[in-house]
């Protein structure tokens, strides 16, 4: 039981670099989300997707790109790494857009550094 | 956007004592995630809840939806409780994904 893949688990990017998380879920889930992790933030949404093909904005979507590429595989994108992007990202996936009644799935988290 | 505060941030309580957590909300919604993040760093959902009370072992969640406000209380506590568990509630309201409250640390001591 995969769950929720993301990676890589660890990056650390130079300012400016690119690169894109990669998250593959094995539930046959509608919905995926992005999330970043900051100390004293809390999770704050970055894009959803709430079914294969749609891709909507949450709460800090300023600096990052989003695709969903199939109904299994959620990608996000930065295109010029800022220190700012410093953070723990997390992929979730649910069975329908929360907050239906199905549960949230995580990945273990991606830890990125940008220096 | 939904405004979700939790109290306390922070909470040390001794092995076997009642723990209450509390969640508070700006914006009325359908239901209400509660999630523990364990000291790894995993995540995952313990309960999702849109009226009345759930429980699921020594773990109860309560939500009262005119007044904005949920409860998560752990029973009988023990130290593998210790992590920090986070209430989700709609960024907007409707179905448009959660927006997180910043987490309530337990730990609770031997």
């Amino acid at each position: 039981n995969a769950g929720v893949t993301q990676t890589p688990k660890f990056q650390v990017l130079k300012t400016g670099q690119s690169m894109t998380l990669q998250c593959a879920q094995d539930m046959n889930h509608n919905s995926m989300y992005w999330y970043r992790q900051d100390p004293g933030m809390g999770l704050r949404l970055i894009y959803y997707s709430a079914s294969e093909g749609t891709t909507d904005k949450g709460e800090v979507p300023n600096g990052y790109n989003v695709s969903r590429l199939n109904k299994r595989e959620f990608s996000l994108r930065l295109e010029s790494a800022a220190p700012s992007q410093t953070s723990v990202y997390f992929c979730a996936s649910s069975a329908f857009l929360a907050p239906s009644n199905s549960p949230l799935h995580f990945g273990n988290g991606t830890r990125l550094t940008v220096t | 956007k939904n405004e979700v505060e939790q109290s306390p941030q922070n909470l040390t309580a001794q092995e076997g004592e009642f723990i209450t957590i509390n969640c508070s909300y700006s914006v009325g919604i359908s239901a209400l995630h509660w999630l523990q993040q364990h000291p790894g760093g995993g995540i995952v959902s313990l309960f999702m809840l849109s009226s009345g009370k759930k429980k699921h072992g020594r773990l109860i969640a309560t939500i009262n939806i005119q007044e904005k406000h949920s409860s998560l209380h752990i029973t009988a506590s023990h130290p593998r409780d210790s992590a920090v568990y986070i209430c989700a509630v709609p960024l907007r309201g409707g179905a448009d994904g959660l927006t997180f409250g910043k987490g309530t640390h337990l730990i609770i001591q031997p």
